[in-house]
Parts: C-alpha cells; structure tokens; sequence
C-alpha cells in the first residue's frame, strides 16, 4: 500500500511570503490531518478534514492558515503570510476512520524555514 | 485537559542493552494509544497502536504496554541496536473534544551506541 505523499520535502522562504504544501493521503482514507512540528515539541493538530468537510480546524490561525481538500482526497495547506515562528515540519496524517481506530499513517512532512 | 508526558527526554545506551521507554498522560479516558518512530528530519512511522481495551502489543524487539487506571505506558525495546537510534513519540487518541486529536508527549531521543 502507498503510504501518505507529501510535497515539497523542504521550503526556505522569506517572512512574509507565501507558501504551500500538498499532500495525498492513502487511498480509501477518508480522514485526513495536518500537524505542525516545531522543533522539539510533539507534532500539533492545525486541521482534520472528513472527506472534503472540515471536522476540526480549532488550533488553525485563520488569519494566516488556510487549507482545503478539494474533492476529498487530496489536500494543500497554505500560509500567507509567513511569520518566523512558522518555521516548523508540517506533518500531514490519514485515517480510515473518522475516530482514528485503526490508528494513523503520517507523511515524510515538509520542514518550513522562513528566514 | 489532557497532557503526555516522556521520560527520559533523552536516552544513551550501548549497543545489546534493553531499555524502557516512559510515557504518562493526566486522563485516563482514551481510545488508544500509538508510539511512533521519528529519524531526524523524516516523518513518523507508527510502531505500535494498543486500543483501550488491550494491554499490551508487540512487534519483533518492540513491546508495548498500557495501563489507563495509572495513565502509563511504556515501550520496551529489546537488544538495543544503533539502527534503533531515533526520536520515539507516543500519543493519545482521547475521547470526546475532536475526534482525530492526538495529543502527542515531547519525545524520547535515543542513541544507540555501536
């Protein structure tokens, strides 16, 4: 089975830009996640998608973060503008169920440095 | 709110030692509980997920254990090698508030020394 795909593996960028990361979750996984890793901390739920609806998106910061799964399958996490404290691993997870029973399958993540 | 915690933060063993990995979280009413592997600036892979229900799993050297009543879990690794040296994460699935939310501890680093 082909694990979750993320891209790109790494971004630099400069504060105030714009960025965006993609991500394909296993196929039939109807449940899709995005996490934030800051270095040193456990990964950080920002978002949880149930096919193409938003289940949970409490610990997104609106004002800068915006994601979307088109079509219920695959999924771009954006940030615009970029502030230095976002420099992190965006995680991206999926699930074949909604309560996450059967556990979670992470993505290889994109680490983000805004310089 | 519920909160996991690892110890040690940091772990050093020569190679062929077996070692215990700590976790412990503040609420006891979980769904399930998963460690997972993380190499320096890779991903996570999921080793072991145990259900509330369960008591233990295992998979080759690894042993997973979880106790809800004292909030604990532990990863027990076998005949440590250097291969095995990495970040080891556990995390709750909670009951209730969202769903997917795990909530992870801060991690184990684990070196393995040849």
């Amino acid at each position: 089975e082909a694990g979750v795909a993320q891209s790109p593996r790494y971004k630099i960028i400069e504060k105030r830009q714009s960025v965006a990361f993609w991500c394909n979750p296993i196929s039939g996984h109807a449940t899709l996640y995005w996490y934030q890793q800051i270095l040193g901390q456990g990964p950080k739920l920002l978002i949880q998608f149930q096919n193409n609806g938003v289940v949970d998106d409490s610990q997104l910061p609106k004002d800068r973060f915006s994601a979307e799964r088109l079509k219920g399958v695959d999924s771009t996490l954006k940030i615009q503008p970029a502030k230095l404290e976002d420099s992190a691993v965006y995680l991206c997870a999926s699930s074949i169920s909604t309560g996450g029973y059967y556990g979670y399958t992470f993505g290889s993540g994109t680490r983000l440095t805004v310089v | 709110k519920q909160e996991v915690t690892q110890i040690p933060a940091a772990l050093s063993v020569p190679e062929g030692e077996n070692l215990v990995l700590n976790c412990s979280f503040t609420d006891s009413a979980i769904y399930n509980l998963q460690w997972f592997r993380q190499d320096p600036g890779k991903g996570l892979t999921s080793l072991l997920l145990i259900q509330s229900s369960q008591r233990e799993q295992t998979s080759g050297r690894l042993n997973a254990s979880l106790d809800k009543s004292s909030g604990r879990s532990t990863l027990y690794i076998a005949a440590s090698q250097p291969g095995d040296s990495a970040t080891y994460l556990c995390a709750v699935r909670r009951y209730g508030g969202s769903q997917g939310n795990l909530i992870f501890g801060k991690g184990t680093k684990l070196s393995v020394k040849p």
